[in-house]
């Protein structure tokens, strides 16, 4: 199967820092997401994002689907914005495959 | 739009009883949904494909005799975990997809909480 991998494991950034959290795939793909898991384990839609750049307020990503990545960007990060980030890919059906997460730790 | 609901958020059972977690898709129709499982500190891993009004799919390793799916409506699957076990504690998130034409996008519902005693 289609193998996910994310980068770094493990952020930790002053409040109102920027930072960059990568994603690797192994084949081609017809969906990416990103996803932020809060505290309470709820998965929040960040990005639909198998192709091209998206922004969002202080978010933003983009995919290189010929490149096989997707990155995406924090930017003046808050506490808030702590949690663990996952991407997920999908391939031919509706299923996902997730990557093992980056974690982020916005410090006061 | 597109949220999914779920319930219980949590329970807490005895060992060797069975518990059925809802998942509903409430403001679309949801032709196809999905049950993952998420150990502490662990990714999501996907159990089972649940498409509506046939069997599950589910993943290699995954008891279908166990974790029983139904899918009988276009806005309901559940997921019963049969004579649980304390190894079966984790946390259970259904997502749910429309399943029209166009985007593939997913989403997810608020996760069940399930801690065998």
């Amino acid at each position: 199967g289609i193998q996910v991998e994310q980068s770094p494991p493990d952020l930790i950034l002053q409040e109102g820092a920027n930072s960059t959290l990568r994603c690797n795939f192994s084949d081609s793909v017809n969906n990416l997401q990103w996803f932020h898991q809060n505290p309470w384990g709820q998965l929040i839609n960040l990005f639909y994002i198998p192709s091209g750049t998206k922004q969002n307020g202080r978010l933003s990503a983009t995919t290189v689907a010929t490149e096989r990545y997707s990155l995406l960007y924090i930017s003046s990060s808050q506490t808030t914005d702590s949690g663990v980030y996952f991407c997920a890919v999908g391939a031919g059906s509706y299923q996902l495959t997730f990557g093992k997460g980056t974690k982020l730790s916005v410090i006061p | 739009g597109a949220v999914v609901s779920q319930h219980p958020s949590r329970v807490i059972c005895k060992s060797g009883t069975s518990v059925k977690i809802e998942c509903r898709s409430l403001d679309f129709q949801a032709t196809t949904m999905f049950w993952y499982r998420q150990f502490p500190k662990q990714s999501l891993m996907l159990m089972a494909t649940s498409n509506e009004g046939s069997k599950a799919t589910y993943e290699q390793g995954v008891e279908k005799d166990k974790f029983l799916i139904n899918h009988a409506s276009l806005t309901l699957s559940t997921l019963t975990v049969t004579s649980a076990h304390p190894e079966d504690s984790s946390f259970y998130i259904c997502s749910a997809h429309a399943g029209t034409s166009g985007a593939n996008e997913q989403f997810f519902g608020p996760g069940t909480r399930l801690t065998v005693l």
